[in-house]
């Protein structure tokens, strides 16, 4: 059973617009969430994270919301750039050993 | 520079030739983990390590083996490889167990099992 879901393996922006990367999970218990961005041939890298306590959290172009009575969150983008093309993947804690990843969603930055 | 280190990047091999990717980390970090991603899987975990001489399961740990005998290394251990395990693995490493402490993934060692 698939705790965390990224619906959509793929998604093109036009550069300049808004990115908007979403995210489902099914454990309640999930009490921590990240996104992590990858380019090919390199390893994951942590991009911004949020606390179940939390419904927002903003590090310069990206944001994360998190609505805990959908078990749903999602990254923004804005403005959305070039080097931003990777996969993301969203990930969630609760507070045991592990953290369960998603299956990834591949962002495409239109020039 | 804090990393962590994978070896080898590429590896190809033979169906049953027993193999060991290396993975090390300089941050003094308690938690290492390996993890495979597959496409349309995503990443999932194979073992994971709370501290020296400490291991345990992940989601897919059928075929694999791992040792901790120092707080720096953590190898993975294909003791027959077959052909499902082809893939791409990924080391990581986090200060402690637990998300809050994000994880630092090494850059990956691409297996192919023929």
């Amino acid at each position: 059973d698939q705790q965390v879901k990224q619906n959509s393996p793929s998604l093109s922006v036009q550069e300049g617009r808004i990115s908007i990367l979403n995210c489902d999970y099914t454990n309640s218990m999930f009490d921590y969430f990240l996104w992590y961005k990858k380019y090919p041939a390199e390893g994951p890298t942590f991009l911004i994270s949020i606390s179940s306590i939390k419904d927002k959290n903003e590090d310069g172009r990206f944001t994360v919301f998190l609505n805990k009575s959908a078990k749903h969150l999602s990254l923004h983008i804005v403005p959305s750039q070039p080097g931003d093309s990777a996969v993301y993947f969203c990930a969630a804690s609760g507070g045991d050993d592990k953290i369960i990843f998603g299956k990834g969603t591949r962002l495409h930055i239109l020039p | 520079e804090a990393q962590v280190t994978q070896n080898p990047r590429y590896l190809i091999t033979v169906t049953g030739k027993k193999l060991t990717v290396t993975c090390s980390q300089n941050m003094n970090h308690e938690y290492m983990s390996w993890y495979r991603q597959d496409p349309g899987l995503g990443l999932r975990q194979i073992y994971y390590s709370m501290n020296v001489e400490v291991t345990d399961k992940g989601d897919v740990p059928e075929g694999y083996k791992v040792s901790r005998k120092e707080k720096r290394n953590f190898p993975l251990i294909l003791e027959s490889p077959s052909p499902n395990q082809t893939s791409l693995y990924f080391c990581a490493s986090s200060l402690w167990a637990g998300a809050n402490y994000g994880y630092t993934f090494g850059s990956g060692t691409r297996l192919t099992v023929v």
